[in-house]
């Protein structure tokens, strides 16, 4: 089962800062939590990933909380391309097994013109 | 454009019958995974090829299987198609182990009726 939880949906206006909130609040200490988008019909597309310092890339930062229970993935400047299906995941390593994503249903983000 | 590849893009199959879904992963990259997104769910893990042999498994039965080639190309076999197994097929492709990034392919639209 997915071991984050995130809003079904969320608005944000076209050139404005999109904050998109993640909790975790099982991650163990060795979990990295990852960020997927999935634009309509298209393959989900890797944006970031962080174990517990912030990251920033070309396409997002991302801000994770001290105690490691949730995050924060911000896009600074939102296009309306940014609308699509987005997934906080936390990366499983079972003992002896090997890593895997575990998606859950994501958030819909909605850039508006 | 992510260099992964799925072939076909979509397919109509009935109850009982068995299809082959096949996936180029991009240069260089010697792991796929495959997943199953059912319509408005997050993609499913299936299982993980690694050099050619199955290196993990989702909660899949046995009638979902695959191969990877020695180019480390990769084919998802479904035996006894169910209705349910009717949903997007995702591969993604990414280097080694340690699932840093995944490039996902297009996805391969199964339909059974």
């Amino acid at each position: 089962d997915a071991k984050t939880t995130q809003p079904t949906s969320m608005d944000c206006a076209e050139g404005r800062a999109a904050n998109l909130p993640c909790n975790h609040s099982t991650i163990s200490g060795n979990e990295y939590v990852y960020w997927y988008r999935q634009i309509h019909s298209q393959g989900p597309q890797y944006i970031i990933h962080g174990l517990k310092n912030n990251e920033t890339n070309e396409m997002a930062s991302l801000i994770i909380t001290e105690d490691r229970k949730s995050s924060t993935l911000i896009l600074p400047h939102a296009t309306l391309r940014d609308t699509a299906v987005y997934y906080c995941i936390v990366r499983v390593a079972p003992q002896g097994g090997s890593e895997k994503l575990v998606f859950g249903k994501g958030m819909k983000l909605t850039v508006n013109p | 454009e992510t260099g992964v590849t799925q072939s076909p893009t979509h397919l109509i199959k009935t109850r009982g019958q068995q299809v082959t879904l096949r996936c180029s992963s991009q240069s260089g990259h010697n792991t796929v995974s495959w997943y199953q997104q059912a319509l408005g769910q997050g993609p499913q893990f299936i299982f993980q090829y690694y050099r050619e042999e199955e290196n993990g498994r989702g909660n899949f039965p046995p009638r979902f299987s695959g191969l990877q080639f020695p180019n480390y190309s990769s084919e998802l076999n479904v035996n006894a198609l169910e209705l349910d197994d009717s949903a997007l097929y995702l591969c993604a492709s990414s280097r080694g182990q340690i699932l840093n990034e995944q490039f996902f392919g297009p996805g391969t639209r199964l339909t059974v009726l």
